[in-house]
């Protein structure tokens, strides 16, 4: 069946720290991708999509490219914040619109 | 944009208890879902639901039923509630159509005593 791996966390960074938390994942044809955050005490919002092969995802200086030949997609992040502190899932949806996977969640702690 | 409210933020009942967990979507979704989620197993998908009266058993629904009487609204409950079903749940709801993401609602922390 469909799956989603993701790093193990947590990560620790410190303020303005380079970021990448590793997905892949396992899915016949061509699932859509997408990266939620769940901050404390809160349900998971929407970080960013991919549809397609080679798409990129971006929004709030997050960015992940959906790499087919490598079946990843992850998360990249120039210089993180203390606030960009919370839990981060990678997840699909297969080809048919019918399974969505989420991943473990990968928890990032940004010090000052 | 698109709301999911749950009932509740935090709820505390006694072992026994009978306890409804509600959500709302206010976006004509036809998907509506219930998971749970705890330390170290991640989110774990309870029921869910294609349509008004559909229901579809996921990965644990074991102690929990459901009830979709109308499209926006999607009822989690639990028959006798146990102390390991002390978890946050979450609520989420998608449209059929294409390859949509989930959205969810803020989550509802239920302890059992």
């Amino acid at each position: 069946g469909d799956s989603v791996t993701q790093m193990e966390g947590p990560v620790t960074l410190s303020e303005e720290a380079f970021l990448t938390i590793n997905c892949t994942y396992t899915a016949t044809g061509y699932p859509s991708l997408f990266w939620y955050v769940q901050y404390p005490g809160e349900g998971l919002q929407l970080l960013l999509k991919a549809t397609k092969a080679d798409d990129k995802g971006s929004n709030k200086g997050f960015e992940a490219t959906y790499r087919k030949e490598t079946t990843s997609f992850h998360l990249e992040k120039g210089s993180v914040q203390v606030s960009d502190s919370a839990v981060y899932f990678c997840a699909l949806i297969d080809n048919y619109g019918q399974n969505f996977v989420f991943g473990p969640g990968t928890r990032l702690s940004v010090l000052p | 944009d698109v709301k999911v409210t749950q009932s509740s933020r935090y709820l505390v009942k006694r072992t026994g208890e009978k306890v409804f967990l509600e959500c709302v979507q206010d976006m004509d979704h036809e998907n509506m879902f219930w998971y749970r989620q705890d330390p170290g197993l991640g989110l774990r998908l309870i029921y869910f639901s294609y349509d008004v009266k559909m229901k579809e058993k996921g990965d644990i629904p074991e102690g929990y039923s459901v009830s979709r009487e109308k499209k926006e609204r999607f009822s989690l409950i639990l028959e006798s509630a146990s102390t390991n079903q002390t978890s946050m749940y979450l609520c989420a709801s998608s449209f059929t159509q294409g390859r949509d993401e989930q959205y969810f609602g803020p989550g509802t922390r239920l302890t059992v005593t």
